[in-house]
């Protein structure tokens, strides 16, 4: 059983359209963070959140960590072909050395 | 430049037989670490580095063994390879574990 659960492990959508994909646990997390992988190559951090409720943008991006920082959502906004990729969410538990990672979303924005 | 490359990129290697692959940074970063990644489990951590000498066992360590003798390199070593260590494998540097990390392009070994 992972620790972070992804969901949905797989989406499927049109360019334009909008999706939210969800990173949930039972456990606390002093901090989590997003990454975007492509084939081949090895996971690109896009941003880390630290304070429960905070919401950062990236361009269409939007990211949200849970009040209880516990859970994390990742919303994109008119989707792109470039957006396509494996979607990682990692949490840092008390030692921010021990970061947990969840088995991903995979991505893929039909042109 | 990459700040991070790992070495080789893929490697097949026999049942039984020792391999140690290669971890190199330019970033000066204190923290180095060696992930794998297997389908339906996303990335596990084997063991990392909080500075030259100093190291510590991640959640699959069992099997593996690591060095870190300067800054800049970090080995990991598979003592006597088996099938279930047929993986990728990604190293990743951090100046702080809760500011990120930047991760190498990873090693792809598969043990026949």
């Amino acid at each position: 059983t992972q620790l972070l659960e992804q969901s949905p492990q797989f989406l499927s959508i049109q360019e334009g359209e909008n999706l939210t994909v969800y990173c949930n646990s039972s456990s606390v997390f002093s901090s989590l963070q997003w990454y975007r992988q492509e084939p081949g190559e090895g996971p690109v951090l896009l941003v880390t959140v630290v304070t429960g409720g905070e919401v950062k943008k990236l361009k269409r991006l939007t990211f949200q960590f849970g009040d209880a920082r516990k859970d994390s959502s990742l919303h994109i906004t008119a989707a792109q072909p470039g957006d396509t990729g494996l979607y990682l969410c990692a949490g840092a538990l008390t030692n921010n050395n021990d970061m947990r990672f969840g088995a991903g979303t995979r991505l893929t924005v039909k042109p | 430049d990459a700040g991070i490359t790992q070495s080789p990129r893929h490697k097949v290697t026999e049942t039984g037989t020792p391999v140690t692959l290669r971890c190199h940074q330019t970033e000066n970063h204190r923290y180095m670490y060696w992930y794998r990644q297997d389908p339906g489990h996303g990335l596990r951590l084997i063991h990392y580095s909080y500075g030259v000498k100093d190291t510590d066992k991640g959640e699959v360590s069992d099997g593996y063994s690591v060095s870190r003798s300067k800054t800049e390199d970090f080995l990991l070593t598979l003592e006597s390879a088996t099938s279930s260590q047929t993986s990728v494998y990604f190293c990743a540097i951090s100046v702080a574990g809760n500011y990120g990390y930047t991760f190498g392009s990873g090693t792809r070994l598969t043990v026949v």
